[in-house]
């Protein structure tokens, strides 16, 4: 157990819905970032908050969208689902902002659309 | 984007082999590196980092070697064993940002 939990570890959804997942950072962590996986590729980042703001974004589709709560927890909103959006998508929390040292990862949860 | 890139995207080797894996990274201000190792069905796993002052880092069966020159980077096991098998990934940060992520190696180890 890294420590960062996602929920749920497995969706599968019909084109067009909209989906929550959901992450639990690393105790006292307070940077969380989303990643998306597609088969054969490598991970892509989305977006970043720390401590309830966002930092930054990646490659995040505006059908996309994200927040960290006051507890530090982060959804990840997923509109307009289509069959491409299928894919693993990995949750990682940091400690302090500006030391990157190494990522914590979640196992993911595994989106299927169909 | 970053881009992050591996030169192989498969490796086979048998058991007690050394593995070396290859990754080329594209911005020279890239300062930390870090190693990442992907078992089927869990999230990537660090393995070992190396910033940018170092040419090279040991851990327990694991060296990782930084080439600036040529923006290189490198992990070697030792010694593979069936539980190496794995994808592995490199990933560069560049003052304290976030990560990007090669595509990745697999590695597979033949008993």
């Amino acid at each position: 157990d890294s420590g960062v939990t996602q929920t749920p570890k497995h969706l599968i959804t019909a084109t067009g819905q909209r989906v929550t997942l959901r992450c639990s950072p690393r105790s006292g962590d307070l940077s969380v970032y989303w990643y998306q996986q597609s088969l054969d590729q490598g991970l892509q980042f989305l977006i970043q908050y720390y401590n309830g703001e966002e930092r930054a974004k990646g490659n995040i589709l505006e059908r996309f969208s994200a927040q960290q709560f006051p507890d530090l927890h982060s959804e990840l909103n997923l509109s307009s689902l289509e069959l491409g959006d299928s894919a693993l998508y990995f949750c990682a929390s940091s400690g302090t902002l500006g030391q990157p040292y190494g990522y914590t990862f979640g196992s993911g949860t595994r989106l299927t659309v169909v | 984007g970053e881009s992050v890139g591996l030169h192989l995207p498969t490796l086979s080797v048998q058991e007690g082999d050394n593995s070396i894996i290859n990754c080329a990274y594209s911005n020279s201000a890239s300062d930390y590196f870090i190693w990442y190792k992907q078992e089927s069905g869990k999230g990537p796993q660090f393995i070992i980092d190396i910033r940018s002052n170092m040419d090279k880092r040991q851990g327990q069966r694991v060296t990782v070697l930084l080439n600036k020159t040529v923006k290189h980077l490198s992990l070697q096991i030792a010694a593979t064993q069936p539980g190496d098998s794995a994808v592995y990934f490199c990933a560069e940060n560049i003052a304290g940002n976030q990560f990007y992520f090669g595509t990745g190696t697999s590695l597979t180890v033949i008993p």
